[in-house]
């Protein structure tokens, strides 16, 4: 079985500051992927980034970065100077190359306050 | 680019009635799934296609509930007859082929409510 915990369920910053998402997961495969994907408060989910676990090299795009440490099972994701419009709530997601299912973590709901 | 359209985005309805959701995944895309989100139980896989055809169906609650994809660019989700806790955000997905590795894109989903 795979699972995948987002431990925060909510974080609070103000504008400009720096915000990581904790994501960790759990899966018996050698081969999976992961996902973060963010739902604004007008409801749809966007997907933002996938990692293969065989690649553990960081990325970085724009205010966004990610983390992937297979060592420790995490996938965190990292906001740099926080907008009011990254208010949203993230999903961490994991896919095994073995089962069908992608299977999502409970996410976390962040606000950015002005 | 056109995403995955669904209707409606919004359906209110009296328990004991039929509810049909309806998906377009992306042109190309052809693994097709259906989610619902809920407070309480949060995102939950319902259904997978591949080409077409139901691969996955273990997640579907009940018998109450039927899914179709009759051709590669249309998909319906059916609950006949409704119930109050089928109320939730239903969600479909699209996939670009068979690939573990690719992203699902996801719809903007329908939020339904059964009173």
């Amino acid at each position: 079985a795979q699972k995948v915990t987002q431990a925060q369920t909510e974080i609070s910053v103000v504008e400009k500051e720096d915000v990581t998402l904790d994501c960790v997961y759990e899966t018996r495969d050698t081969t999976y992927y992961l996902f973060w994907y963010k739902q604004p408060p007008s409801g749809e989910l966007v997907f933002l980034i996938r990692r293969n676990s065989f690649d553990e090299q960081n990325e970085i795009s724009g205010r966004y970065s990610w983390n992937f440490q297979k060592s420790t099972s995490s996938f965190n994701f990292t906001i740099t100077a926080s907008q009011v419009v990254d208010s949203a709530v993230y999903f961490c997601a994991l896919q095994s190359n073995a089962g069908n299912m992608l299977t999502f973590g409970g996410g976390t709901r962040l606000m950015v306050k002005p | 680019d056109a995403g995955v359209i669904q209707s409606p985005r919004h359906e209110v309805t009296e328990m004991g009635q039929e509810v049909t959701l309806r998906c377009k995944p992306i042109s190309g895309h052809n693994s097709l799934f259906w989610y619902r989100q809920t407070m309480m139980r949060g995102l939950e896989l319902l259904i997978y296609f591949n080409n077409n055809v139901p691969i996955d169906d273990s997640g579907m609650p009940e018998d109450r509930f039927s899914a179709k994809m009759p051709n590669a660019s249309f998909s319906t989700l059916k609950i006949q007859p409704s119930e109050p806790r089928d109320s939730a955000v239903y969600f479909c997905a699209s996939r670009l082929r068979n690939l573990k590795n690719q992203p699902q894109h996801f719809g903007d989903g329908t939020r339904l409510s059964i009173l």
